[in-house]
């Protein structure tokens, strides 16, 4: 079973727009959320990660928003870029664990 | 530093073949994770290595499928009897810590 949801699976943004995604998980073990950025024919590369003691994390134009007591998390892309077409992945690991679980993914498509 | 390498990017096997997948983790890293990924499903783990261990299979079919990470050379994800339903993008990817994952570009499998 999935163990982290993401949704939506696509979207489209003009340039200069907000995208955003979300993430649900259960597990309240999970300790490391990061996403994940994937080109076509490329494997998916960090983005920007966060840990449950903070509420927001930016980088750039990249921001993740956690709340821990709805177990949900988000990325939000500003000024959203044509370069930023590509499929985004969450994905949560526990302080016990070893491996990422990941969603399903988001395809995002920024429209010049 | 060159990152994480696989090899071959494409992979063509008849049903019943056996494939052979390659990766080359970056220098100094000794993790070493495979996932699957199948369109709109993500990525799915399947196994993970530290030099010649395998530290958790759990996401990998029990029959047909096998990895191995040797004390030289790359790590090997092999596949005996492929059928169609093999056919998937596999990644390898590669971590100092078990936390931070580098991804290899990815071997494109297709079962005919």
């Amino acid at each position: 079973q999935q163990q982290v949801k993401q949704s939506p699976q696509s979207l489209i943004v003009q340039k200069g727009g907000i995208s955003i995604i979300n993430c649900a998980y259960e597990n309240t073990a999970f300790d490391y959320f990061p996403w994940y950025q994937q080109f076509p024919g490329k494997g998916p590369a960090l983005l920007i990660a966060i840990r449950p003691d903070v509420s927001e994390k930016k980088e750039g134009r990249f921001t993740i928003s956690f709340n821990k007591s709805a177990k949900q998390f988000s990325l939000h892309i500003m000024d959203s870029q044509p370069g930023d077409s590509a499929t985004y992945f969450c994905a949560a690991k526990g302080v016990w664990d070893y491996k990422l679980s990941f969603g399903a993914g988001t395809t995002v498509t920024v429209r010049a | 530093n060159a990152g994480v390498m696989q090899n071959p990017r494409h992979l063509v096997r008849r049903r019943g073949q056996e494939a052979r997948l390659r990766c080359s983790p970056m220098k100094g890293h000794s993790h070493v994770y495979w996932y699957r990924q199948l369109p709109e499903e993500g990525l799915k783990f399947m196994v993970y290595l530290q030099k010649e261990n395998i530290i958790d299979e759990s996401g990998m079919p029990k029959e047909r499928f096998s990895a191995e990470f040797p004390k030289e050379g790359p790590s090997i994800l092999r596949i005996q009897q492929v059928v169609r339903g093999d056919s998937a993008a596999y990644f390898c990817a590669s971590s100092p810590t078990s936390e931070k994952l580098f991804f290899g570009s990815g071997t494109q499998l297709s079962v005919l």
